[in-house]
């Protein structure tokens, strides 16, 4: 099955900096790519994706980046904000069905 | 569009009795998904449905879970007996087209 690496596990940048996070996937047919940021307490929301046909996708400050070749993609967060602060979480997926990374702790220092 | 509906937000219980969580998926969304969440394990995948028909269980624990879908716009998650290790986040999740929207999940703690 697909299994979904994620790096770092924890990210503290300053404030207005950028932040990135990679993961790596094994499944080749996985065509799927969302990003979920979750805060303390609260459900894991949807915050961009991207589908196998496109490479890079941008929506205000966040960012994604997908390399099918090598299997991986990255969030890219710019100008960051203390509102920012949260685990964020990729996935891969087909068929529906989505294999969650193991998250990472984004902390904005002001 | 309300999103997608979990009860009870919160559920306290004592060990041996049974838990059932419930869900209503957003309306026209043709699959559904439970996942759990502790700090040890993170998120995963416990079953899910499509088109009311469960399609993959293997992330279920063990027998004492069960889960059902009877029509489009409800599904179930039972746990008989619970147990203290049950306690964590159930999230449901529903999904069109591949984009999946999370509940605000059952906080569920077991005694």
């Amino acid at each position: 099955g697909e299994n979904v690496e994620q790096h770092p596990s924890t990210l503290s940048v300053q404030e207005g900096d950028s932040a990135v996070i990679k993961c790596t996937y094994s499944d080749s047919a996985s065509n799927y790519f969302p990003w979920y940021k979750q805060e303390l307490g609260k459900r894991p929301q949807l915050i961009i994706d991207i589908r196998s046909n496109v490479g890079e996708k941008k929506d205000q400050r966040i960012a994604v980046t997908l390399n099918k070749t090598a299997k991986h993609f990255s969030l890219h967060i710019t100008e960051t904000q203390p509102e920012d602060s949260a685990v964020y979480f990729c996935a891969a997926a087909r068929w529906g069905k989505l294999q969650f990374g193991a998250g990472t702790q984004v902390v904005v220092t002001p | 569009d309300a999103g997608v509906i979990q009860s009870p937000r919160h559920e306290v219980t004592e060990m041996g009795q049974e838990v059932t969580l419930r869900c209503k998926p957003i309306s026209g969304h043709d699959y559904l998904f439970w996942y759990r969440q502790t700090m040890m394990r993170g998120l995963e995948l416990l079953i899910y449905f499509n088109n009311n028909v469960p399609i993959d269980d293997s992330g279920m624990p063990e027998d004492r879970f069960s889960a059902k879908m009877p029509n489009a716009s409800f599904s179930t998650l039972k746990i008989q007996p619970s147990e203290p290790r049950d306690s964590a986040v159930y999230f449901c999740a529903s999904s069109l087209e591949g984009t999946q929207y999370f509940g605000p999940g059952t906080r569920l703690l077991v005694l």
